[in-house]
């Protein structure tokens, strides 16, 4: 157990619908960072929160935003889901702003769009 | 734009062959390499930094070393519990994101 939590661990819907993806970080950890991994593309950065705030941002899409709360858990959503969005999301977390080593991530979500 | 690329794609190799896998990156201010290993359907795990070229860093049966221009993984002796996928990643000197490379799958038979 890596101490970065993700739900659910599966996830099954449809085209056009929303989900919502969560994650609770290690403890101490004020960084979230969010990843798409899919077959053809590998681990995709998507953004970065820091303490609430954004910090950085990848090749994360318009249909696609996050948030991170006061108790420093966050919330990935997907909204107008296509059969590309099928992948496996995976959070980190990391103590710092800027992380000068290594993430530590959780077991991540698999998505699936039918 | 920093990119990462790692080869072979796949390897195969008996209990107790030793290989290399390769990570060949280009960054505009190499701040930190990092080698993870992932297991199927689950979340990457640390494994190494490397800061700087000649660094080795070495753990149970694997070794990891940095030159300018790529970084090599070496495997002495792997057990069938040492297949995984290997990916590397590079940091630059903003200190933000890290870019993964497609990973090496490594399967390791009895």
């Amino acid at each position: 157990d890596s101490g970065v939590t993700q739900t659910p661990k599966h996830l099954i819907t449809a085209t056009g619908q929303r989900v919502t993806l969560r994650c609770s970080p290690r403890s101490g950890d004020l960084s979230v960072y969010w990843y798409q991994q899919s077959l053809d593309q590998g681990l995709q950065f998507l953004i970065q929160y820091y303490n609430g705030e954004e910090r950085a941002k990848g090749n994360i899409l318009e249909r696609f935003s996050a948030q991170q709360f006061p108790d420093l858990h966050s919330e990935l959503n997907l909204s107008s889901l296509e059969l590309g969005d099928s992948a496996l999301y995976f959070c980190a977390s990391s103590v710092g702003d800027k992380t000068w080593g290594g993430y530590t991530f959780g077991s991540g979500t698999r998505l699936t769009v039918v | 734009e920093d990119q990462v690329t790692q080869s072979p794609e796949a390897l195969r190799l008996q209990e107790g062959e030793s290989s290399s896998l390769n990570c060949s990156y280009t960054v505009s201010g190499l701040r930190g390499l990092f080698w993870y290993r992932q297991d199927p359907g689950k979340g990457p795990e640390f494994l190494f930094t490397l800061y700087s070229a000649g660094e080795e860093k070495e753990k149970e049966r694997l070794k990891a070393t940095l030159t300018k221009k790529e970084s090599f993984l070496h495997i002495t002796a792997p057990k069938p519990e040492d297949s995984a996928t290997y990916l590397c990643a590079v940091q630059d000197n903003y200190g933000q994101n890290f870019v993964f490379g497609p990973g090496t799958r490594l399967s390791v038979l009895p």
